[in-house]
């Protein structure tokens, strides 16, 4: 079974400043992962996805993500952060390879932007 | 650019009572599906559905719940009888094929209070 851990329900940062946010992921073969973000109001909007090309992946909006196989991580970074990123972020996996397209997500992480 | 349409955004029933959620996935997309985020939680998925059929369901989906494509454009979720832990926010969402690893988009959500 695939499971999603998010560590941090809710991040603050500063306008300008670095945007980490961690998963972490256990499944039993290699995994699809992607990251969803959700704007207040708006449904899940795809950032960016992982499916064994590149292990560092670029994203919307200067987001990106790096593929971690030895640490079971997919963490999102973006370098400087804007007030327009304030909203929810949630990590996801799928199994590589099976039958059917269903997404395990991660408890999601709220971010805050303080000017 | 192409995306998921819910109706309605939001809906208030009475304990017991019949609800229908309304989805139009993107045109081409041949894969859809039903998550669910209760207040709090994990997005949870429910089901998915190809050519008119459920190809997966999770235990959540029960037989108060049923899909269906009524005609070529819109895909429901109906819920027969209304439980209080029935009030989530309800994602429908689309994908072009049923491959892991292909992209889901989702829509906006219905958000569904049961009183």
């Amino acid at each position: 079974a695939q499971s999603v851990t998010q560590l941090g329900s809710h991040v603050s940062v500063s306008e300008g400043a670095l945007v980490l946010l961690r998963c972490n992921y256990s499944s039993s073969v290699p995994p699809y992962l992607f990251w969803y973000v959700q704007y207040p109001n708006q449904g899940l909007q795809l950032l960016l996805k992982y499916t064994s090309a590149a292990t560092l992946v670029k994203g919307i909006n200067g987001f990106e993500a790096e593929f971690k196989k030895s640490e079971t991580s997919f963490h999102l970074t973006k370098p400087s952060a804007h007030m327009s990123d304030a909203a929810e972020y949630f990590c996801a996996v799928t199994p590589e390879g099976a039958a059917g397209n269903k997404l395990t997500f991660g408890g999601g992480t709220r971010v805050l932007v303080k000017p | 650019e192409p995306e998921v349409t819910q109706t309605p955004s939001h809906q208030v029933t009475q304990m017991g009572q019949e609800v229908i959620l309304r989805c139009v996935p993107i045109s081409n997309h041949l894969y859809f599906y039903w998550y669910r985020q209760i207040l709090g939680q994990k997005v949870e998925f429910l089901v998915s559905f190809y050519n008119n059929e459920i190809s997966e369901k999770s235990e959540i989906f029960d037989d108060q719940f049923s899909v269906e494509r009524p005609d070529g454009s819109n895909f429901t979720l109906k819920i027969r009888s209304t439980k209080l832990e029935d009030s989530a926010m309800y994602f429908c969402a689309s994908s072009e094929s049923g491959l892991s690893g292909n992209t889901i988009y989702f829509g906006e959500g219905s958000w569904l209070t049961v009183v």
